[in-house]
């Protein structure tokens, strides 16, 4: 079964410092990946996803996520934090043998001041 | 843009209530997903459905069942409320049209169960 795993249920940094939100996955087929945010009191929504056109990927806001096949890892960045990045974050894949999506359980991004 | 509304965002209810949770979509998507979110265990799957009147569990169907009536409408039903039932619940849609698989969400209902 397919599987995604986030390292560090919270992250910390400082305004204007990189972002760096780790997501590993298990696919044993090119995989759909997106990572999603969820600011508080509200749904998730779509950051950015992969979907094998371009193994660097550019989403919303600034961030950012490479695809690293060898590693099998996808991970977030964005190059300086905003105040208004603290959230949680959540790495997902598409499940390769039908309709589902597998989320990770999800990082949540601590930004100070 | 695509919208997913729920009927509520916050329910309060005591043990051994039925409850329905609505939520609805507006993107002709086929497919539909209830997820309950807890701290520190992410995004779980209670039931899907990917057409009218088809439903699939999840990973956490227990003490929990469906129903699709109309493509754009999904509800949620707990028949009989129970306190490990207190939760974040989301709804979703998503499309298996071209590459997009991505899902959207509805804002969530918080329920209580007294």
């Amino acid at each position: 079964a397919q599987s995604v795993t986030q390292l560090g249920s919270h992250v910390s940094v400082s305004e204007g410092a990189l972002v760096l939100l780790r997501c590993n996955y298990s696919s044993s087929v090119p995989p759909y990946l997106f990572w999603y945010v969820q600011y508080p009191n509200q749904g998730l929504q779509l950051l950015l996803k992969y979907t094998s056109a371009a193994t660097l990927v550019k989403g919303i806001n600034g961030f950012e996520a490479e695809f690293k096949k060898s590693e099998t890892s996808f991970h977030l960045t964005k190059p300086s934090a905003h105040m208004s990045d603290a959230a949680e974050y959540f790495c997902a894949v598409r499940d390769t043998g039908g309709f589902k999506t597998i989320f990770g359980a999800g990082t949540r991004l601590f930004v100070k001041a | 843009d695509v919208k997913v509304t729920q009927s509520s965002r916050y329910l309060v209810k005591r043990t051994g209530e039925k409850v329905f949770l609505e939520c609805v979509q507006d993107m002709d998507h086929e497919n539909m997903f209830w997820y309950r979110q807890d701290p520190g265990l992410g995004l779980r799957l209670i039931y899907f459905s990917y057409d009218v009147k088809m439903k699939e569990k999840g990973d956490i169907p227990e003490g929990y069942s469906v129903s699709r009536e109309k493509k754009e409408r999904f509800s949620l039903i707990l028949e009989s409320a129970s306190t490990n039932q207190t939760s974040m619940y989301l709804c979703a849609s998503s499309s298996e049209r071209g590459t997009l698989y991505e899902q959207y969400f509805g804002p969530g209902t918080r329920l209580t169960v007294t």
